[in-house]
């Protein structure tokens, strides 16, 4: 089983609709967890860290759930500018920073 | 945020040369730099994590003589891959953390497309 993995995408959805996204992870002692944003062909850039109460940044809201070794990422009135591929990443390192990165899941939001 | 760059962007070579990616943090002094591999449609990989004068540790799978890392300073990191091969060919990207905490961000460089023929 890998260490993180996501939905396997593509999702296709029009301008304003609501998408969510899940990632599961197996280490159960893994301390941190983030969302990354990757569009084509670029670094990946920090969407939002996920904390165990839930954190919500505009039109983000991320989830996790510790008991089942699960994160979300919910978008909502999604944009145009949405369209990339979402990075769910995990430390696994509960001192320091060893960062495993889901697969992805490629998100195109259409007109 | 925080600004890591990374140069050069992109290269060609031929088979069995060396190539050396530099990768600085612009505004911050980044204690611990990571170097990543991305493949095309795959995640990034970790391949090594490098922390200010010392040695890097590599991550397993990876050939430590092959891909060689110095950190000589608090904002400068290299990754040297040697005698590069057309499978060698991929994304390479560093980035740099403030500090090694579990929770700190990461920030990425844009990355080095290497191409080798």
């Amino acid at each position: 089983r890998k260490e993180v993995e996501q939905d396997p995408g593509p999702f296709n959805v029009p301008e304003g609709a609501t998408v969510a996204f899940n990632c599961t992870y197996s280490n159960s002692a893994s301390q941190s967890f983030f969302w990354y944003r990757q569009d084509c062909r670029k670094e990946p850039k920090l969407l939002m860290s996920v904390y165990s109460s839930g954190n919500e940044d505009g039109r983000f809201t991320a989830q996790l759930n510790r008991a089942s070794q699960y994160i979300s990422l919910l978008i909502r009135d999604s944009k145009l500018s949405d369209s990339a591929t979402y990075l769910c990443v995990v430390n696994v390192d509960n001192y320091g920073q060893n960062f495993v990165f889901g697969p992805g899941t490629r998100l195109s939001v259409l007109p | 945020g925080a600004v890591v760059s990374q140069h050069p962007s992109w290269v060609i070579c031929k088979s069995g040369t060396s190539v050396k990616i530099e990768c600085r943090s612009l505004d911050f002094q980044a204690t611990t730099m990571f170097w990543y591999r991305q493949f095309p449609k795959q995640s990034l990989m970790l391949m090594a994590t490098s922390n200010e004068g010392s040695k890097a540790t590599y991550e397993q799978g990876v050939e430590k003589d092959k891909f060689l890392i110095n950190h000589a300073s608090l904002t400068l990191s290299t990754l040297t891959v040697t005698s590069a091969h057309p499978e060698d060919s991929s994304f390479y990207i560093c980035s740099a953390s403030a500090s090694g905490d579990n929770y700190n961000e990461q920030f990425f460089g844009p990355g080095t497309r290497l191409t080798v023929l």
